[in-house]
């Protein structure tokens, strides 16, 4: 059974600051790696995903994948406050994403 | 863009009561799944479906829901007998052949009186 963590916050950052978020995975066998932003009761949105080990860049946002320790994670520049959201890390399993919890980020102005 | 889309965006109903949550899926995928979220808790896997026939289920899935795909855009959950405890929003989401990127529907919210 695989399973996601994260941290359920919130973390709270200044307007402008990077935000790092964190989520650990339990099957080393994992191969892709997907960020949703979900805000207060609208559905999960695609933000980032990540196949390889490594950094992967889009805009503001970095996915960095470490295999060995069995991480993921996101990192957001220049936080704005329309960041501030749930940030939910899944891995898929089979057919299936399994979801973390989510970590919930505020970006204060 | 295309995007998937969902009906009715909430429902109310008595339990014990049928419901059916209808989504249309992105035009070109193949793939589709439920979901369904707690009010707080985490997203949650139902179904999985393919080439009109169930690939995975959860132990959530029991015979009280089914899934159907009963023409060529629309996919449907229905929940023969509803419990207080379905109150949640139920997400539907899509993907194409060539990877694990799954897209969302705007969701549900079910509420079971």
């Amino acid at each position: 059974q695989k399973e996601v963590e994260q941290n359920s916050g919130p973390l709270s950052v200044p307007e402008g600051a990077i935000a790092s978020l964190n989520c650990t995975y339990s099957d080393r066998g994992s191969q892709s790696f997907f960020w949703y932003r979900q805000y207060s009761g609208k559905s999960p949105e695609l933000i980032m995903f990540i196949y390889s080990n490594g950094d992967k860049e889009d805009g503001r946002f970095t996915a960095q994948l470490n295999k060995a320790s069995q991480y993921v994670s996101l990192l957001i520049r220049d936080s704005q406050p329309s960041d501030s959201a749930t940030y939910l890390c899944a891995v898929p399993a089979f057919q299936k994403l399994v979801f973390g919890t989510g970590t919930r980020l505020l970006v204060s102005p | 863009e295309p995007e998937v889309t969902q009906t009715p965006s909430h429902q109310v109903t008595q339990m014990g009561q049928e419901v059916i949550l209808r989504c249309v899926p992105i035009s070109n995928h193949l793939y589709f799944y439920w979901y369904r979220q707690i009010l707080g808790q985490k997203v949650e896997f139902l179904v999985s479906f393919y080439n009109n026939e169930i690939s995975e289920k959860s132990e959530i899935f029991d015979d009280q829901f089914s899934v159907e795909r009963p023409d060529g855009s629309n996919f449907t959950l229905k929940i023969r007998s509803t419990k207080l405890e379905d109150s949640a929003m139920y997400f539907c989401a899509s993907r194409g052949n060539s990877n694990y990127e799954q897209y969302f529907g705007p969701g549900t919210r079910l509420t079971v009186t």
